[in-house]
């Protein structure tokens, strides 16, 4: 079974500057990836970044990077220069061989102007 | 482009009436999945299609059926909606691969369909 959990339900940031959202993990697999993914008011879901955790370093996609520490079960994603399209409900999600994704309970990411 | 649609956007159903919710996808994904999320919430996986084999999760209550005619096409309906079905119903897609279908590649969502039961 796996387990994330996302302990900040709601954050906020003013433009152009640089904010962390946490997110930790229980897992018994060796082989898992762990994915954010972005959940704008239209409430399609989107990938923001995906991280293989038998690979060391850490995912960057343009702003978006994350701080895989593997022995702490902790991926966080830092978002820097936020923009207002930014805002959005962000989930943390896990997924290793055999199951499916499992979501954390999201945090709400506010860009302020 | 789309790639994968829901339809509707929104449905409205009696309380018991059967109503059946519908996603297409353009991707020729082999897996498609549906999610339950309430407000505030985060999304429960109901089940999911592997080609056609169908994957119940365990605590998907009986009310809930699936069917997958073809690639594109996958339904989700429930029986008798009750007051506690109300939510977002999303479906997602992605390319599995390898035997037990270990998802590597991003799932693709829709945009959901808000059901609210009356």
């Amino acid at each position: 079974a796996q387990t994330v959990t996302q302990s900040q339900p709601e954050m906020s940031v003013q433009e152009a500057e640089t904010v962390t959202l946490s997110c930790t993990y229980d897992t018994s697999e060796n082989n898992y990836y762990l994915f954010w993914y972005k959940q704008p008011p239209s409430r399609q879901m989107i990938l923001v970044i995906r991280q293989e955790a038998y690979k060391q370093q850490n995912a960057t996609e343009n702003r978006f990077s994350v701080n895989f520490q593997k022995a702490a079960k902790s991926f966080s994603l830092k978002i820097s220069d936020s923009q207002l399209g930014d805002t959005a409900m962000y989930f943390c999600a896990t997924e290793a061989s055999g199951s499916r994704l499992t979501f954390g309970e999201g945090t709400q990411l506010t860009v302020n102007p | 482009d789309a790639m994968v649609i829901q339809n509707p956007r929104y449905q409205v159903t009696q309380f018991g009436k059967p109503v059946t919710l519908s996603c297409s996808q353009t991707l020729n994904h082999n897996v498609m999945y549906w999610y339950q999320q309430k407000s505030s919430q985060a999304p429960k996986l109901l089940f999911h299609y592997y080609d056609k084999d169908f994957n119940n999760e365990a605590d998907t209550p009986d009310n809930f059926q699936s069917r997958r005619p073809n690639t594109s096409f996958c339904f989700l309906d429930i029986r008798s909606p009750g007051l506690g079905d109300a939510a977002m119903y999303l479906c997602a897609t992605s390319r599995g691969v390898g035997m037990t279908g270990w998802l590597n590649t991003e799932a693709f969502f829709g945009q959901g369909t808000r059901l609210t039961v009356v």
